[in-house]
């Protein structure tokens, strides 16, 4: 399986602000990313995939993906306590999706 | 609803005792996961089906955890004498078939999980 890295946090930014989490992954090969939003006690949930390299948006939510770097993130525009919550990495390119720990976000008013 | 489908959300055991969680995956999804959660951690995986067949299975899975997906449509995992360090959230989760677009196939919908307390 894949090994992915993500720094635990927490991560805590004010309201409004941007927040960046990251991912590394040791494999090559993936083509595909996938971050997942996990309230506390619930599922994960996809939130988000990119497939090529540089940058994908999608409202408040832009995914960056550098290949060569072995790296991805995901940023959060204008952050709101609704997004408080762990944000889970998954390379793509496996039968066996592998997640990384995930990063916790904490947006405070 | 068509969403994926886990039962039951809680469960409560003795150590010692076996227990069995059922999931329901999208109807149209053969493909499915299950993966083990403890505070703190990703999802960890545990087992995987290609409509009935168990492709794969954790090396760290012990011998008293099964699962069964009998007709390629619900599954079963049952844990056999528990133990306290079994206690975590059980997630189910769906993706679609081989003959989709590869990120298509890729995304996995998860259930709402078990949340397993082993006393």
């Amino acid at each position: 399986q894949k090994e992915v890295e993500q720094n635990s946090g927490p991560l805590s930014v004010p309201e409004g602000a941007i927040a960046s989490l990251n991912c590394t992954y040791s494999d090559r090969v993936s083509q595909s990313f996938f971050w997942y939003r996990q309230y506390s006690g619930k599922s994960p949930e996809l939130i988000m995939s990119i497939y090529s390299n540089g940058d994908k948006e999608d409202g408040r939510f832009t995914a960056q993906l550098n290949k060569a770097s072995q790296y991805v993130s995901l940023l959060i525009r204008d952050s709101q306590p609704s997004d408080s919550a762990t944000y889970l990495c998954a390379p793509g390119g496996s039968y066996i999706p592998t997640f990384g720990r995930g990063t916790s976000l904490i947006v405070h008013p | 609803d068509t969403g994926v489908s886990q039962n039951p959300r809680h469960k409560i055991t003795k150590r010692g005792q076996n227990v069995t969680f059922r999931c329901d995956p999208i109807s149209e999804h053969n493909r499915l996961y299950w993966y083990r959660q403890t505070l703190g951690q990703g999802p960890e995986f545990l087992t995987y089906f290609q409509n009935e067949a168990q492709l794969e299975k954790s090396r760290l899975l012990s011998d008293r955890f099964s699962a069964e997906r009998p007709k390629g449509s619900f599954s079963t995992l049952e844990i056999q004498r528990t133990e306290q360090g079994d206690s975590a959230m059980y997630l189910c989760a769906s993706s679609l078939e081989p003959g989709a677009s590869q990120g298509a196939r890729e995304k996995l919908f998860f259930g709402s999980g078990t949340q397993l307390s082993v006393l």
